[in-house]
């Protein structure tokens, strides 16, 4: 059973420092792993969607990269602002079930 | 606007009784999803439609029904038989049951039991 992990669980970071958060899976065999943001009480929205055939995606400040054979995926924000300020979860679609297996996610904190 | 509307945001059930919560979209897909998110966890599927009149139970189906009746439609009703309901439920659609699909979610509804 694909099981998904994000660590760390919180980050706080000052105004326009660069991040990384992490994410690893069990099962390499996935369809895709996809980036979400998550804003208190809200629903999640699409951020980044790297198909396994795929090493990384790009969109504006920030770039997510896939490494099947170690199971993991990193979200590289570039000069974080407040507004980044959210939960960040991944998801990945494996290939048994072709159903979505979330991480707990990370709670990012950009301080002004 | 295209998307994906649930209703209502807030919901208070007593114990013993079934509430339904509602998602509607408007975007023409074809799948669709329910996922249910405890605080501080990720979501679990409930159930997903890849077509009408069509449905699979997820990871934690049990005390939970649905229907596909519509394509623009997927409710859930939430049963007494659910021990633990009080939880925030999301609801997602995306273009075909291709797992390569994006899915796209909905705002929510916040079920809480007195």
């Amino acid at each position: 059973k694909q099981e998904v992990t994000q660590i760390p669980a919180a980050l706080s970071v000052p105004e326009g420092e660069n991040l990384v958060l992490n994410c690893s899976f069990t099962d390499s065999a996935i369809y895709n792993l996809q980036w979400f943001r998550q804003d208190p009480g809200k629903g999640l929205t699409s951020l980044l969607l790297i198909q396994s055939s795929q090493r990384e995606q790009t969109s504006g400040r920030l770039n997510a990269s896939l490494d099947k054979s170690s199971g993991r995926s990193t979200l590289y924000i570039a000069a974080s602002q407040p507004g980044d300020s959210a939960t960040y979860l991944c998801a990945a679609v494996d290939t048994n079930a072709g159903k979505s297996t979330f991480g707990d996610g990370t709670t990012l904190t950009v301080k002004p | 606007d295209g998307g994906i509307t649930q209703s209502p945001k807030y919901l208070f059930r007593k114990e013993g009784q079934n509430v339904t919560l509602s998602c509607e979209q408007n975007l023409n897909h074809d799948a669709m999803y329910w996922y249910r998110q405890d605080p501080g966890q990720g979501l679990r599927l409930i159930y997903y439609s890849q077509i009408v009149n069509d449905f699979q139970k997820g990871d934690i189906a049990e005390g939970y029904s649905v229907s596909r009746e519509k394509k623009e439609s997927f409710p859930l009703t939430v049963t007494s038989a659910q021990k633990n309901p009080t939880a925030f439920y999301l609801c997602a659609s995306s273009p075909t049951s291709v797992p390569t699909d994006t899915q796209y979610f909905g705002p929510g509804t916040r079920l809480t039991v007195l």
